[in-house]
């Protein structure tokens, strides 16, 4: 049991470049979500999803996309890289509504130059 | 809406001292209160929750949490620190459609 596992763990874009960051589970969740992860930030959503083919925006959707195709996969896209976008990003996953316990990746560590 | 707030975006302990760090939350319905901690370049990994049952909640590696609504603070504390506990500690508050909404963080530190 994997839980939630999230590729690539680094990456390094041009600005401008685009690329998608993979993230799945195998706890057969529901939700799934996207977070970024800045200094002194904390961790803020960008996009969620509360199941196979549906998809919401969070707090900082702009300059990203998602898709889940899947129930366990929960894709995140950059079209056009900016350097504002260097973070770290988080996948979670979590069972049902009601308010349970957020399962979170490794993240991965993007870096736009 | 919902908002947390954590005093102290560092905290340095003695290993073996008392180990208090701080959370107040903003909630429109009644909250569902989380406590996460980031060991470095790892993921979040839940350490207790809050779900109106007790008020005292315990988690794990030694820490507890006590809720209280007239402050609308969710504290988390620790009787004696351990090296191993130096890591970043989140505070989050569960909204509707089971976001979450976190704190800035806080940084532990322990020193010898």
């Amino acid at each position: 049991n994997a839980g939630v596992t999230q590729t690539p763990k680094f990456r390094v874009l041009k600005t401008g470049q685009s690329m998608t960051l993979l993230c799945a589970q195998d706890m057969n969740h529901e939700y799934m979500y996207w977070y970024r992860q800045d200094p002194g930030m904390g961790l803020r959503l960008i996009h969620y999803s509360v199941g196979e083919g549906t998809t919401a925006k969070g707090e900082v959707p702009d300059g990203y996309n998602v898709s889940r195709l899947k129930k366990q996969n929960f894709l995140l896209g950059l079209e056009s890289a900016a350097p504002s976008q260097t973070s770290v990003y988080f996948c979670a996953s979590s069972s049902t509504a009601g308010r349970n316990e957020q399962f979170f990746g490794p993240g991965t560590r993007l870096t736009v130059l | 809406a919902q908002s947390v707030t954590q005093l102290g975006s560092h905290v340095s302990v003695s290993e073996g001292a008392l180990v208090l760090l701080r959370c107040n939350y903003s909630s429109s319905v009644p909250p569902y209160l989380f406590w996460y901690v980031q060991y470095p370049n790892q993921g979040l990994q839940l350490l207790l929750k809050y779900t109106s049952a007790a008020t005292l909640v315990k988690g794990i590696n030694g820490f507890e949490a006590e809720f209280k609504k007239s402050e609308t603070s969710f504290h988390l504390t620790k009787p004696s620190a351990h090296m191993s506990d130096a890591a970043e500690y989140f505070c989050a508050v569960a909204g509707g459609g089971n976001k979450l909404t976190f704190g800035t963080g806080t940084q532990l530190k322990v020193e010898l």
